[in-house]
């Protein structure tokens, strides 16, 4: 069965602060999906990841794929308050799509 | 139009009512996807719809049953449910089954007494 598992689970950072969360998943595959979602809302799609060595990036957030060590990053860079929301990767084998298990960021003042 | 539209928005039900809940797009995707999420959890695929054909069970209840009219449209008929079914339901699609992004809907809450 696949895993799909981030870490850490819970963030609690500074605005201004960096910090990255990272998604492990135990098949191969090379397409991963970063999403973000609001308490009691939706998932809005971030970033699509579809081969080794992809690296987005949009406002504050960047993100990467290492196919290889079956690494997903979620960098942020100098935290501000609405970026807090939690975060998932989601890994596609092309038979199966499997969501992390979540971080939940918290940016604090 | 880049949407993906559910209704309703929030649901209570008692336990021996019969309920539907809808998911429509107009993207012209192909293959649709009902999710459950229960709270600070990821979302847990449900039913996957390719074509129109139901193409993944994922061993749900049969008190769930899933219909797919039309390319655009998904449903999701509820019957006598437990209340540990109170979730929220999110409806996805994407151009195809396999190796496409997925698009979520707003989400159904539902409340089951």
């Amino acid at each position: 069965e696949l895993k799909v598992e981030q870490n850490p689970l819970f963030l609690s950072m500074q605005e201004g602060k960096n910090y990255t969360i990272y998604c492990n998943y135990s098949t191969t595959s090379d397409r991963l999906y970063w999403y973000r979602q609001d308490p009691g809302k939706s998932l809005e799609s971030l970033f699509v990841l579809l081969s080794n060595g992809a690296v987005k990036q949009e406002g504050r957030l960047m993100a990467s794929l290492d196919t290889k060590a079956r690494l997903s990053t979620l960098h942020i860079t100098a935290a501000v308050h609405d970026l807090s929301a939690t975060y998932f990767c989601a890994v596609d084998t092309g038979n199966q799509f499997y969501f992390g298990t979540g971080t939940s960021l918290t940016v604090i003042p | 139009d880049t949407e993906v539209t559910q209704t309703p928005k929030h649901l209570v039900m008692g336990m021996t009512n019969k309920k539907s809940l809808k998911c429509e797009q107009h993207m012209g995707h192909r293959a649709m996807y009902w999710y459950k999420q229960k709270a600070k959890k990821p979302p847990e695929l449900m039913f996957v719809y390719s074509y129109e054909k139901l193409s993944i069970n994922e061993s749900v209840p049969s008190r769930f049953s899933p219909e797919c009219p039309n390319s655009s449209l998904l449903n999701l008929h509820l019957h006598a449910l437990q209340p540990e079914d109170s979730a929220l339901y999110l409806c996805a699609s994407s151009q195809d089954f396999s190796k496409q992004e997925q698009f979520f809907g707003p989400g159904t809450r539902l409340t089951v007494l």
